[in-house]
């Protein structure tokens, strides 16, 4: 079974400012990994995922997250963030193997950006 | 660009009652899910759906819920007697083959 650890509840960051938010994971097999954004009102939208290959991926909207195998952790990172990043950021895994494997979220960390 | 849409966005009900929560998942999707979040905690999976049957369910998922594709189009979420705890926002999520899970605005479920 897996697990996923957001440290950070909340993280209020000035506009224009850089910022991470922590996600470290436990599994015993090979995991995909998400990062899901909700704004507002609104649903879960994929910002960006790794499934192989290079370990640092993009969105488009310059966030970045870089997968630590040995650290087990996927972070997300901007160098300046906006106040439309403002929104609540979950990080999730799901296993490799299994077909219709379900996803195991993190409990979130909620961004909020301040002019 | 397609879109997993949820109906209603807000539901009231009172406890023993049954519900009935909607889902229309991106049209050439094949595999379906149900995520629940109660307040302050986890987005918690529910059930997968694929080939018009379950495929996994979580120990949350007992007796009294049951989910259904009736037609070609939507796909439902049945509680048949509402607890206070069932009490939270209800996802759904829908999949074709990739191994990207496309998420609806979800569907707040209050319970009194």
């Amino acid at each position: 079974a897996q697990s996923v650890t957001q440290l950070d509840s909340q993280v209020p960051v000035f506009e224009e400012a850089p910022v991470e938010l922590r996600c470290n994971y436990s599994s015993s097999v090979s995991v995909y990994l998400f990062w899901y954004v909700q704004y507002p009102n609104q649903g879960l939208q994929l910002l960006l995922k790794y499934l192989s290959g290079s370990t640092l991926v993009e969105s488009i909207n310059g966030f970045e997250a870089e997968f630590n195998k040995s650290q087990t952790s996927f972070h997300l990172r901007k160098p300046s963030v906006h106040i439309s990043d403002t929104a609540e950021y979950f990080c999730a895994v799901s296993d490799q193997g299994s077909g219709n494997t379900p996803l195991v979220f993190g409990k979130g960390t909620r961004l909020s950006v301040i002019a | 660009e397609p879109e997993v849409t949820q109906t209603p966005s807000h539901q009231v009900t009172q406890m023993g009652q049954e519900v009935i929560l909607r889902c229309v998942p991106i049209s050439n999707h094949l595999y379906f899910y149900w995520y629940r979040q109660i307040l302050g905690q986890k987005v918690e999976f529910l059930v997968s759906f694929y080939n018009n049957e379950i495929s996994e369910k979580s120990e949350i998922f007992d007796d009294q819920f049951s989910v259904e594709r009736p037609d070609g189009s939507n796909f439902t979420l049945k509680i048949r007697s509402t607890k206070l705890e069932d009490s939270a926002m209800y996802f759904c999520a829908s999949r074709r083959n990739t191994d990207t899970q496309y998420f609806g605005p979800g569907t707040r479920l209050t319970v009194l």
